[in-house]
């Protein structure tokens, strides 16, 4: 069965200081991978997916991640942090072959940025 | 993107009794609707998949008479808890996708709904 875990449940970094959020999936290929952020009290809102064109993904708000097949992994960074970008972030995994399959939610990480 | 909305937003309720949740896709067919449940601190733990037209898809340990989903529309999906109790608690989010896509297809979410069972 198709599952993503992420490392670290809470990170906290400095206003300014690199963002790095870890996901790892297990899955048969292809994998279909996506990162959503979650603010309070609110719905989830899509950062970035990968779709198998490029390795290199870049998403809203400054955000990207990178698909690493030999490391099974598809970490999303940020260069420099704002305090807004304090959420929780949650990597996905779609199981399935078409957008009729349902999509599994990694445990998810808080981000908290430190002023 | 697509615009999921989930209504209400926030509802509290005696014990025994039944609410109903509202998911529309307001600028897209959602052939395919999904009900997620998320506790404090947590992440989402998905309830169902349910297509328009077809009975829903439940996930294991979910009960189904407990927690009723209507797909009638290709806009319109319900999630009704029946005779909710205190531990029915929590954070209910919608997800709709468009059908017959490649996978990589985004979900789009609802805001969410805030039970408080009473």
């Amino acid at each position: 069965a198709q599952s993503v875990t992420q490392l670290g449940s809470h990170v906290s970094v400095s206003e300014g200081a690199l963002v790095l959020l870890r996901c790892n999936y297990s899955s048969s290929v292809p994998p279909y991978l996506f990162w959503y952020v979650q603010y309070p009290n609110q719905g989830l809102q899509l950062l970035l997916k990968y779709t198998s064109a490029a390795t290199l993904v870049k998403g809203i708000n400054g955000f990207e991640a990178e698909f690493k097949k030999s490391e099974t992994s598809f970490h999303l960074t940020k260069p420099s942090a704002h305090m807004s970008d304090a959420a929780e972030y949650f990597c996905a995994v779609t199981k399935g072959g078409t957008s009729y399959d349902k999509v599994i939610f990694g445990p998810g990480t808080s981000l908290s940025v430190i002023p | 993107g697509a615009v999921v909305s989930q209504h209400p937003s926030r509802v509290i309720c005696k014990s025994g009794t039944s609410v109903k949740i509202e998911c529309r896709s307001l600028d897209f067919q959602a052939t395919t609707m999904f009900w997620y449940r998320q506790f404090p601190k947590q992440s989402l733990m998905l309830m169902a998949t349910s297509n328009e037209g077809s009975k829903a898809t439940y996930e294991q340990g979910v009960e189904k008479d407990k927690f009723l989903i209507n797909h009638a529309s290709l806009t319109l999906s319900t999630l009704t808890v029946t005779s909710a109790h205190p531990e029915d608690s929590s954070f209910y989010i919608c997800s709709a996708r468009a059908g017959g896509l490649p996978a990589n297809t985004e979900a789009f979410f609802g805001q969410g709904t805030r039970l408080t069972v009473v």
